[in-house]
């Protein structure tokens, strides 16, 4: 079946340091979106990137679409990073519905 | 203003009753989406309307009817609520047809969080 699959599952981080979340699909996609759950639930559209690089700020996105895969980058992390980050993607061999990953929960530390 | 606002944000219920929940969006845009979230953090989207029809029906048990009276509201009603039925539920609203979201994002409500005991 089409799987989109999050790497790694769970991140702790100390503030201040680099990380990068992964996205792998497996098909190709119309539209690949990125989210952060903050910890009371809310979900918030971070980029928009079927293709390409795009910059947020302190965080950045880039999918290869070719090669099925993105990438969240946050830098300098902070407090306030924490949560979940989801990708999500619309595979036409999925009947075109946009289709989750299963998150990648990270914890920023002070 | 919220764009996306969802009521009630908690619901506690007992196994057998029949719920609703409210979703309004003031986007001005013509989809709307239910998505539940099980206790894992994993999104799965359950309905999806344009312009009122239903577009997207995932397989669902039929105690959940989603009703669209207008582009703007979309209403979830779920009979004879059982326990598997907890979960938070987050409406969703998009524009265009929501099979090629055309390099449109979707805004999510805030969710509403189901207990059925």
């Amino acid at each position: 079946g089409i799987q989109v699959e999050q790497s790694p599952p769970d991140l702790i981080l100390q503030e201040g340091a680099n990380s990068t979340l992964r996205c792998n699909f497996s098909d190709s996609v119309n539209n690949l979106q990125w989210f952060h759950q903050n910890p009371w639930g809310q979900l918030i559209n971070l980029f928009y990137i079927p293709s390409g690089t795009k910059q947020n700020g302190r965080l950045s996105a880039t999918t290869v679409a070719t090669e099925r895969y993105s990438l969240l980058y946050i830098s300098s992390s902070q407090t306030t990073d924490s949560g979940v980050y989801f990708c999500a993607v619309l595979i036409k061999a999925a009947g075109n519905k946009l289709t989750f990953g299963g998150g990648t929960r990270v914890l920023v530390k002070p | 203003d919220t764009a996306v606002s969802q009521t009630p944000k908690y619901l506690v219920t007992q196994m057998g009753n029949d719920k609703s929940i409210k979703c309004e969006q003031n986007l001005g845009h013509d989809t709307m989406y239910w998505y539940k979230q099980d206790s894992k953090k994993f999104l799965k989207i359950m309905f999806s309307y344009n312009n009122k029809e239903l577009i997207i029906n995932e397989t669902v048990p039929n105690r959940f009817s989603p009703k669209s009276p207008d582009k703007a509201h979309l209403n979830l009603h779920i009979n004879s609520l059982e326990l598997g039925d907890s979960a938070v539920y987050f409406c969703a609203s998009s524009q265009g047809d929501p099979r090629t979201l055309s390099g449109n994002t979707i805004y999510f409500g805030e969710g509403s969080w189901l207990t059925v005991v």
